[in-house]
C-alpha cells in the first residue's frame, strides 16, 4: 500500500537559518513526489515536484527538495527561512502509471521565529 | 486565469440532509479530483473525474457521489450527512497526464450539526 510519513508535526526555525521538512514515502513502483503549502483557511499551493531526472528539484519561493531513492525520502529544504514561510506543509506521492490519486502525509507545521 | 474556483466557501447543514459542492477547474484542465481534509489531517482522496466519468475512487461510501460536466466543471454530492462529514472539501484540477501537478481551489468548509 502507498503511504507518506511526515515524522515531525512541527518544525521551529529562526529567521535566516536553513530549514528542512522531512518526508518519507512507500510505493510499489516508481513515484511522482510533490510538496504543497497551505496557509490558514486556504487551499493547497503547489511548491515543487519530482518526476524523473536530477534528484535535486527547485521550486517556488526559494524552496528545493532532494529525492533519495534508497532512503525513499523527499525532504523539503530552504537555505534561509523567512517569517512568511510559516505555514502547513504537505508531502504527497502518486505511483507512476498505476494510480491517479495523491496520497498525502499528515502535514508539518513550520514556524519561523523572527 | 481565475484558477480553480469552488462554491460555496462555507456551508452549515443538519444531519441527514444532502449537500452539493461545486468546482470549476483551471482553464485547460480536463481532470477534476475531490479531497476531504479533516481538521489537523492531510487530504483524503474521494474520487477523480475524467471525460465525465469517475476514473478512480478512494475509500469513501456510496453516500459520496459526483459528476463532471462537458465543460469539465464538477459537483460533489453527499447524501445522509453525518457529523463526521464535517471537513474542508478540496477540489483539484489537472491535465490527465500523471506527472502534472494538481491545482487546488480554496475549499468548501462543510459543518454538519
Amino acid at each position: 500500500a502507498q503511504s507518506v510519513a511526515q515524522p515531525e508535526d512541527q518544525v521551529n526555525v529562526a529567521e535566516g537559518n536553513p530549514l528542512t521538512v522531512k518526508c518519507t514515502y512507500s510505493v510499489s513502483g516508481n513515484p511522482y513526489l510533490f510538496w504543497y503549502v497551505q496557509y490558514p483557511n486556504r487551499g493547497l499551493q503547489f511548491l515543487l515536484k519530482y518526476i524523473t531526472g536530477d534528484n535535486l528539484v527547485k521550486g517556488s519561493y526559494g524552496f528545493e527538495a532532494e529525492f533519495n531513492k534508497s532512503q525513499t525520502s523527499f525532504h523539503l529544504k530552504k537555505p534561509s527561512a523567512l517569517v512568511s514561510d510559516s505555514a502547513l506543509y504537505f508531502c504527497a506521492v502518486r505511483e507512476v502509471d498505476s494510480n491517479y490519486q495523491l496520497i498525502w502525509g499528515a502535514g508539518t507545521k513550520l514556524i519561523i521565529k523572527p | 486565469d481565475a484558477g480553480v474556483t469552488q462554491s460555496p466557501t462555507h456551508l452549515i447543514k443538519t444531519r441527514g440532509q444532502q449537500v452539493t459542492l461545486r468546482c470549476s477547474p483551471k482553464s485547460g484542465h480536463d481532470t477534476v479530483s475531490w479531497y476531504q481534509q479533516a481538521l489537523g489531517q492531510g487530504p483524503q482522496f474521494i474520487f477523480q473525474y475524467y471525460e465525465e466519468e469517475e476514473r478512480q475512487r478512494g475509500n469513501f461510501p456510496d453516500r459520496f457521489s459526483g459528476h463532471q460536466f462537458p465543460n469539465y466543471s464538477s459537483e460533489l454530492n453527499v447524501n445522509a450527512l453525518l457529523l463526521g462529514d464535517s471537513a474542508l472539501y478540496l477540489c483539484a484540477s489537472s491535465w490527465t497526464t500523471g506527472d502534472t501537478e494538481a491545482f487546488f481551489g480554496q475549499g468548501t468548509r462543510l459543518t454538519v450539526v
